[in-house]
C-alpha cells in the first residue's frame, strides 16, 4: 500500500459525459501529480500541484481540469468525454525532497461508451 | 523540459537468467535523480531501484542494479537470476531539482520472463 488512495477504483460512463476522479495523497506529501495510461501505452503527465497551487502542467486537453483543496486532496475533471479518453488515471504524490520518489496510487480504469 | 527514452519496446529474459534494460536522458542539470518502476499487470507502479546523479556508485536492490554513466546519460537496469515475477512493464524516471522537482518517465520497456 503506497498510502495515496484514488476513488473511484472503476469508471464507467457515456460519451459526452462529465467525471471526476479524486486523489489523496500521501500524509505529508504536498505534491500530487496526474497521469494518463492508456491501454498498453506509458505514463502521459498530466498535471502537477504543489501545496494547492499548479506547478507544471503537461499534455492535458483543455476538456480536462484539476485542482488541489486546502487538505492537499486532489480532483481531475474530464468533460465532454470522448472515446479516447478511456484509460487508467494515475495519481502520484511525493515529498519536496529530491531523493523521494513519487508514489502511486492504485488507478481509476475510466471507461467510456 | 528533460526527455526520457526506453529504446527497448519489448524484451525477454530466460528464467534465472541475467536481462539489462536500457534508459538514456538529456539534461543540463548537475543535480537530479533516476529511478527504475515495475508496473505489473496489476498495474501498480512500484519504485524498483533509484540513483542519486551525484553518487558514482552504481545502486543495489537485491537482484536489481543498475548501471549508471553520467557522462554518457545512461541509466540501465540489470536484473540478475530472473524470476517469472518479474514480468512486468519498467519505466525508468527522471526527477529534476529544477522546475518544480517534476518527474519525466520513458515509454516502458515491456519485460516477458520465459519459463
Amino acid at each position: 500500500d503506497s498510502g495515496v488512495t484514488q476513488t473511484p477504483k472503476h469508471l464507467i460512463t457515456a460519451t459526452g459525459q462529465r467525471v471526476t476522479l479524486r486523489c489523496s495523497p500521501r500524509s505529508g506529501d504536498l505534491s500530487v501529480y496526474w497521469y494518463q495510461q492508456s491501454l498498453d501505452q506509458g505514463l502521459q503527465f498530466l498535471i502537477q500541484y504543489y501545496n494547492g497551487e499548479e506547478r507544471a502542467k503537461g499534455n492535458i486537453l483543455e476538456r480536462f481540469s484539476a485542482q488541489q483543496f486546502p487538505d492537499l486532496h486532489s480532483e481531475l475533471n474530464l468533460s465532454s468525454l470522448e472515446l479516447g479518453d478511456s484509460a487508467l488515471y494515475f495519481c502520484a504524490s511525493s515529498a519536496p525532497r529530491l531523493a523521494d520518489e513519487q508514489f502511486f496510487g492504485p488507478g481509476t480504469r475510466l471507461t467510456v461508451l | 523540459a528533460q526527455t526520457v527514452t526506453q529504446s527497448q519496446p519489448e524484451m525477454s529474459v530466460q528464467e534465472a537468467e541475467t536481462v539489462t534494460l536500457s534508459c538514456t536522458y538529456d539534461t543540463s542539470e548537475s543535480d537530479y535523480y533516476l529511478f527504475w518502476y515495475k508496473q505489473p499487470p496489476s498495474r501498480q507502479m512500484i519504485l524498483v531501484i533509484r540513483q542519486e546523479a551525484y553518487k558514482q556508485q552504481n545502486a543495489t536492490e537485491n537482484r536489481f542494479s543498475v548501471n549508471f554513466q553520467k557522462a554518457a546519460k545512461s541509466f540501465s537496469l540489470k536484473i540478475s537470476d530472473s524470476q517469472l515475477g518479474d514480468a512486468a512493464m519498467y519505466f525508468c524516471a527522471y526527477r529534476s531539482a529544477m522546475g518544480g522537482n517534476q518527474f519525466y518517465f520513458g515509454t516502458g520497456t515491456s519485460l516477458t520472463v520465459i519459463p
